[in-house]
């Protein structure tokens, strides 16, 4: 599987945007950018995903960048309850490729 | 739609014992997903299975673990002779179908503690 890299934490303040960023250089022309976050003692949730288009949802938007070697989740506006570790993970959209590789992910903090 | 559904939540067991996890996917859903994580650490894939057929178990340890989801009735992931190393938590993720384009559903987890 193609590796993601991101920064382990990010602050942020209550009611403000966060961009939470993800560089996936190898990524492949079949590769699919999805992005799960865990809240504390909790099993993860999907966010988001996406191939080439930027994605919008109710939760978040995500970025691609033109050559997709990276992207970035933005949460609008952050409340505590979007304090966790947020995972970028790619996954091959050839059928048979299912399990979801989780890395180190990004904790984020959200200052009241 | 209820979600996954992970029991026990919380299970204690001492050294030696079995432990019995089970997983009921969300309706609809024959895609099912076991993943572990370590204290502070992250999660980790351990196997893949459909109804009654292992797809991938590439991250199951080699002795000791074993998972089912047969044709009727919950996935069970089942460790015998547990030692002070399984104390993790177990998560259970559930898909409508196998390809990339779904998102997996988790469960709460159970968090196994071996005594």
């Amino acid at each position: 599987d193609a590796k993601t890299t991101q920064p382990n934490s990010m602050e942020s303040n209550e009611e403000e945007p966060v961009h939470l960023p993800c560089n996936h250089s190898t990524i492949s022309g079949t590769d699919y950018i999805h992005w799960y976050r865990q809240l504390p003692s909790q099993g993860p949730e999907y966010v988001i995903h996406g191939l080439t288009s930027n994605v919008n949802n109710r939760m978040a938007s995500l970025a691609i960048a033109e050559d997709r070697k990276s992207s970035t989740l933005i949460l609008h506006r952050a409340t505590l309850r979007d304090a966790a570790v947020y995972y970028c993970i790619l996954r091959d959209g050839n059928f048979g490729n299912e399990k979801l590789t989780f890395g180190t992910g990004t904790r984020l903090t959200i200052i009241p | 739609n209820a979600g996954v559904m992970q029991n026990p939540r919380h299970l204690v067991r001492r050294r030696g014992q079995e432990a019995r996890l089970r997983c009921s996917p969300m309706k609809g859903h024959s895609h099912v997903y076991w993943y572990r994580q370590l204290p502070e650490e992250g999660l980790k894939f351990m196997v893949y299975l459909q109804k009654e057929n292992i797809i991938d178990e590439s991250g199951m340890p080699k002795e000791r673990f074993s998972a089912e989801f047969p044709k009727e009735g919950p996935s069970i992931l089942r460790i015998q002779q547990v030692v002070r190393g399984d104390s993790a938590a177990y998560f259970c993720a559930s898909s409508p179908s196998g390809t990339s384009l779904y998102e997996q559903y988790f469960g709460p987890g159970t968090r196994l503690t071996v005594t």
